[in-house]
């Protein structure tokens, strides 16, 4: 049974280049969850969608972050322009529910470097 | 705001010890508490969830308590052994579709 698969694992871009990060929920789980991991911040949430719906992002730093659901398989995060520091893991998480408090399950994140 | 510590921020143990990793929580008003194990390099799995209405939980050589009250809760490990080595972060649920991590606390456990 695959767990969220999240792809590329790890991604090197210069400065101002677009980044788009994938994400494929467990199947079944209608909730999907954005997270950005660094030392300073620890684990922040960017983006909670439900259904594929958009619920909460309140946590998206700024404009150049922008997130999809298209559907109930697939998710991306882009980053237009990118910056240095944007460098972080990002991880994306799956789970059943509605109510944000759901359990979540993680993928294995993808490690962006910005230079 | 609602805000998640954890102490210590490390620890290194002989194998065979039981240990105790501390979180705390600045607001008592939380729905739930998790408990997640992180790996080098790895996501996140889940631990242990306890519901504001439970006082522990356990499952294998874990055991989590909570006590809402004071924002406190522990994460008790028993024999501990080095495939236990990893980063653990606890997390609250307090509405608004947000859980708040805390820093972890990154065990290492000694053969």
């Amino acid at each position: 049974d695959a767990g969220v698969i999240q792809s590329p694992r790890h991604e090197v871009t210069e400065m101002g280049q677009e980044v788009t990060l994938r994400c494929k929920p467990i199947s079944g789980h209608n909730s999907l969850f954005w997270y950005r991991q660094t030392m300073m911040r620890g684990l922040e949430l960017l983006i909670y969608f439900n259904n594929n719906v958009p619920i909460d992002d309140s946590g998206m730093p700024e404009d150049r972050f922008s997130a999809k659901m298209p559907n109930a398989s697939f998710s991306t995060l882009k980053i237009q322009p990118s910056e240095p520091r944007d460098s972080a893991v990002y991880f994306c998480a799956s789970g059943l529910g509605s109510s944000g408090q759901e359990t979540q399950y993680f993928g294995p994140g993808t490690r962006l470097l910005v230079l | 705001k609602q805000e998640v510590t954890q102490i210590p921020a490390a620890l290194s143990v002989p194998e065979g010890e039981n240990l105790v990793l501390n979180c705390s929580f600045t607001d008592s008003a939380i729905y739930n508490l998790q408990w997640f194990r992180q790996d080098p390099g790895k996501g996140l799995t889940s631990l242990l969830l306890i519901q504001s209405s439970q006082r522990e939980q356990t499952s294998g050589r874990l055991n989590a308590s909570l006590d809402k009250s004071s924002g406190r809760s522990t994460l008790y490990i028993a024999a501990s052994q080095p495939g236990d080595s990893a980063t653990y972060l606890c997390a609250v649920y307090a509405g608004g579709f947000k859980t708040i991590f805390g820093a972890g606390t990154r065990l290492f456990v000694k053969a």
